[in-house]
């Protein structure tokens, strides 16, 4: 089945260390998303991506670093700068507008992978 | 911005009985609006959504529909079940280049009892 795999599930970081969270996906999706999950606050996003070898910033993307090498990995990287990084994070794809079949029907659809839950010690 | 409000949880209702969960946003032209659902130590998924005013979403029993003149999108079910204990966010999307930018609600906790 298709669908997006995150990893590791649960993380345990020391304060100063940076640390890389995975995601893939199988679903052929172009665009790639990491949200960040915070108790009572909803989802925020972090980073997004279109294509391959492009990324662009959200509305929380301080501390945080990522890659789009291949279309179906998309690694967000928590670095020592982040200031608060414990928290549930989420990452998700989708289409693009306008891909084939006509029109944007489905493009606004994310899928979700089951979450990463990162705490530091 | 966009911005989504919905209404504070936790929710506590008894096996049966009628759900209604608010939601109103605030966004420029004419978003798409969503329903997702999150399980206990899971991702979200999918609920329902509707992409334009006066469109009902419906799925699993859960229905919204999409009032423009009252810019609100809540959510409703006739009678729930235990396994319906769940996590509710309302979202609305907007399209920034070519991918999808979603705006979540900071979620309603629905928890049913037998």
């Amino acid at each position: 089945d298709g669908g997006i795999t995150q990893s590791p599930k649960y993380l345990f970081r020391k304060e100063g260390q940076n640390v890389t969270l995975s995601c893939e996906q199988n679903l052929n999706h172009d665009a790639m998303y990491w949200y960040r999950q915070d108790p009572g606050q909803g989802l925020r996003l972090i980073y997004y991506s279109q294509i391959v070898n492009d990324f662009q910033k959200g509305d929380i993307a301080e501390g945080y670093s990522v890659s789009r090498e291949k279309k179906e990995s998309f690694p967000l990287t928590v670095t020592s700068a982040q200031k608060n990084p414990t928290a549930f994070y989420l990452c998700a794809s989708s289409i693009v507008r306008g891909y084939s079949g006509g029109g944007f029907s489905g493009a606004n659809v994310l899928t979700f992978g089951a979450g990463s839950r990162l705490t530091v010690l | 911005g966009d911005s989504v409000t919905q209404m504070e949880g936790p929710v506590t209702l008894s096996e049966e009985a009628f759900l209604t969960i608010n939601c109103t946003y605030t966004a420029t032209g004419y978003p798409s609006l969503f329903w997702y659902v999150q399980y206990p130590g899971e991702g979200l998924q999918l609920l329902l959504k509707a992409t334009k005013a006066d469109d009902k979403g419906s799925n699993k029993g859960f229905e919204a529909t999409y009032r423009k003149e009252t810019t609100s999108f809540h959510l409703e079910k006739g009678s729930v079940q235990v396994s319906d204990s769940a996590v509710y966010f309302c979202a609305l999307s907007t399209y920034t280049g070519t991918a999808s930018k979603l705006t979540f609600g900071t979620g309603t906790r629905l928890q049913v009892t037998l």
